[in-house]
């Protein structure tokens, strides 16, 4: 049974660079076709997503954030890391990684996710 | 940057009842590659349907998807009480450049 589970800070302040770690169990992220991506989801509102990065290190990101993420894997440790720089108040989410299989990009599973606040 | 424009923002039903929501995108989908998610307070949401129509591993029967182009459809055949969420769909026909509905609450009249 593939899980993900996400950890990083719960309170960031504006300007500061956010990094998330997603840790997976049950699989190696080094098997073919293992993808993970992170989500996010501001209080109340919509989905949106972020990044991928694929068991061969192929990477993809949304557009409107690409200037501001960075994405990367360490398969000895089953982690997938992401780095989010300059943040505003805005980017307040809870913020979810998810497995995507090659080719697809229907999520299953999520982690818990992990609730970030950018606040002074 | 395909919209998904998800209908009604709100569906107050009750348990037994049947369930239809509409997610409307502003382009067509390609190869119908739109899924649904359930989500319920303080979770993580949960893969209901991909491709339109394929329920997920474990998702039961009475959840079915329908739909092409750019009008899709989740129903819940008779709704039970653990099915009262917020459901969200999303397209990946145009990936990377995937995006979310706003969603709809499903709510006990």
């Amino acid at each position: 049974q593939v899980t993900l589970r996400e950890s990083g800070p719960a309170l960031v302040k504006p300007t500061q660079t956010l990094t998330l770690t997603c840790t997976v169990s049950g699989v190696s992220l080094g098997t073919s076709a293992m993808c993970v991506s992170w989500l996010r989801q501001p209080p109340g509102k919509a989905l949106e997503w972020l990044a991928r990065i694929d068991w061969d290190d192929e990477k993809y990101y949304n557009t409107s954030l690409k200037t501001r993420l960075t994405i990367s894997k360490d398969t000895s440790k089953n982690q997938v890391v992401l780095t989010m720089t300059n943040l505003d108040p805005m980017d307040t989410a809870t913020y979810y990684c998810a497995r995507a299989a090659a080719r697809q990009w229907w999520f299953d599973p999520w982690g818990q996710g992990t609730l970030v606040t950018v606040s002074s | 940057e395909i919209v998904l424009t998800q209908s009604p923002g709100t569906l107050s039903l009750s348990p037994g009842e049947r369930a239809t929501l509409s997610c409307r995108a502003s382009q067509s989908v390609s190869s119908s590659y739109l899924a649904w998610y359930q989500q319920k307070p303080g979770q993580a949401p949960r893969l209901l349907i991909y491709g339109a129509s394929s329920r997920a591993t474990g998702i039961p029967d009475r959840f079915s998807g329908s739909g092409s182009g750019t009008d899709f459809t989740l129903t819940i055949s008779r709704l039970e009480p653990e099915d009262f969420a917020v459901y969200y769909c999303q397209q990946y026909g145009s990936s990377p450049a995937i995006s979310f509905g706003q969603g709809t609450r499903l709510e006990i009249k």
